[in-house]
């Protein structure tokens, strides 16, 4: 099945810093690409998606760019918040949906 | 809209003890899932149902079992619960199609001691 190499954290950064977060992946076929967060104490959530090659996901001044002939979905945001601290989860349209280990985001201030 | 109910929202159990996680979306979703998040683990699949009517094992799925019970609900049973097998599970559900986002429960933090 489809799957997905993430850079593991933790990452942190000082508030209004530049965030990359990549992924890469591997599939049969043009699966969709999603970015999930988990904030402190909750479930996953949808943060972004591309459903084909050359989308661009954008979410909260977060965006990743369906890149097939790199095979990437790198996540990035130009200036990141306090607020932003979380685990974020890259994965593809897959059954079933399997994830990784994530990348924990430290924002300070 | 609810989404993905979970209960209950924490537990403790003594080894060997068995219990059951309940989980249920009202989204009309075709698939759901369990998984396990452990510190620096991620999140692991136990079990998962593609359908109405079918389960399929996850990447961990000993020491559970569960049930499809219709189209709203995937309940995931331990047994004889394990120290191992405290963690923090959580319940999701997606569509069918490639381009459907999966919804997740806020989660079931249970404990055995």
């Amino acid at each position: 099945g489809n799957s997905v190499t993430q850079m593991e954290g933790p990452v942190t950064l000082s508030e209004e810093a530049f965030l990359t977060i990549n992924c890469t992946y591997t599939a049969t076929g043009y699966p969709s690409l999603f970015w999930y967060v988990q904030y402190p104490g909750e479930g996953l959530q949808l943060l972004l998606k591309a459903t084909k090659a050359d989308d661009k996901g954008s979410n909260k001044g977060f965006e990743a760019t369906y890149r097939k002939e790199t095979t990437s979905f790198h996540l990035e945001k130009g200036s990141v918040q306090v607020s932003d601290s979380a685990v974020y989860f890259c994965a593809p349209s897959n059954t079933p949906l399997v994830f990784g280990k994530g990348t924990r985001l430290s924002v300070i201030a | 809209n609810a989404g993905v109910t979970q209960t209950p929202k924490f537990q403790v159990l003594k080894t060997g003890q068995s219990m059951t996680l309940q989980c249920a979306q009202d989204m009309n979703h075709n698939s759901m899932y369990w998984y396990r998040q452990d510190p620096g683990m991620g999140l692991r699949l136990i079990y998962y149902s593609a359908s109405e009517g079918t389960t399929d094992k996850g990447e961990v799925p000993n020491g559970y079992n569960v049930s499809r019970l219709n189209k709203r609900e995937f309940s995931l049973r331990l047994e004889s619960a394990a120290p191992s097998q405290t963690s923090v599970y959580f319940c999701a559900s997606s569509g069918r199609g490639s381009a459907y986002e999966a919804f997740f429960g806020q989660g079931t933090r249970l404990t055995v001691v």
